[in-house]
């Protein structure tokens, strides 16, 4: 069965650091997401992403955030200079179509830890 | 904007017991709604889907029927068994204004099976 991967599975930085969070969508899919996960707090939705440009963000994905889809498989998070609270899990997912009805499918996510 | 709602964990059943996780959700269009299950250590994996009111959706001895009329959809399991120890996240899905999907997640509900 096809499956979101994410790279690494986690990884510590300093505060101040930049760092990069990988994922492979759904080879077919084309519309793609970050979403993150404070721990024992909810999910909450990041950004979306469709031919090449952001097509919606939360208030949460600042300036210190961008993505991109550097080749035809790749979809990364980027965050420039990290603070205590970025602190989370991250979950990529994709799915084949914009339609609320499409399940998104979900990577295993990042953890990152800022210390 | 949307919402989802889940009762607070964590609950704690013993093996055989019957379970009802609640959900209820506020949203301005006609979302689907979906179950997710985060087991220990792993991310977020579809567990169930309905699109449209009065769909029951169902997988693995999970069942939950999207009632419009009191805007719920509550996950019920008529056996949990300790495998089914998890993370249970309701959500919904919609469409924004410019076609693209947004997946809203509820807080989440631990359960606890116990032999």
């Amino acid at each position: 069965e096809p499956e979101v991967t994410q790279t690494p599975s986690h990884q510590v930085t300093q505060m101040g650091q930049e760092v990069i969070l990988r994922c492979v969508p759904i080879s077919n899919h084309l519309y793609f997401y970050w979403y993150r996960q404070i721990l024992g707090q909810k999910v909450e939705f990041l950004v979306s992403f469709y031919n090449n440009e952001i097509s919606e963000k939360s208030e949460i994905f600042d300036d210190q955030f961008s993505v991109e889809r550097p080749d035809g498989s790749n979809f990364t998070l980027k965050i420039r200079s990290t603070k205590l609270e970025d602190s989370a899990m991250y979950f990529c997912a994709s799915t084949q179509t914009g339609q609320g009805a499409m399940p998104a499918f979900f990577g295993q996510g990042t953890r990152l830890t800022v210390v | 904007g949307n919402s989802v709602t889940q009762m607070e964990g964590p609950v704690t059943l013993s093996e055989e017991a019957f379970l009802t996780i609640n959900c209820t959700y506020t949203a301005t269009g006609y979302p689907s709604l979906f179950w997710y299950v985060q087991y220990p250590g792993e991310g977020l994996q579809l567990l169930l889907k309905a699109t449209k009111a009065d769909d029951k959706g169902s997988n693995k001895g999970f069942e939950a029927t999207y009632r419009k009329e009191t805007t719920s959809f509550h996950l019920e399991k008529g056996s949990v068994q300790v495998s089914d120890s998890a993370v249970y996240f309701c959500a919904l899905s919609d469409q924004n204004s410019g076609g693209y999907q947004k997946v809203t997640f509820g807080t989440g509900t631990k359960l606890q099976v116990i032999p």
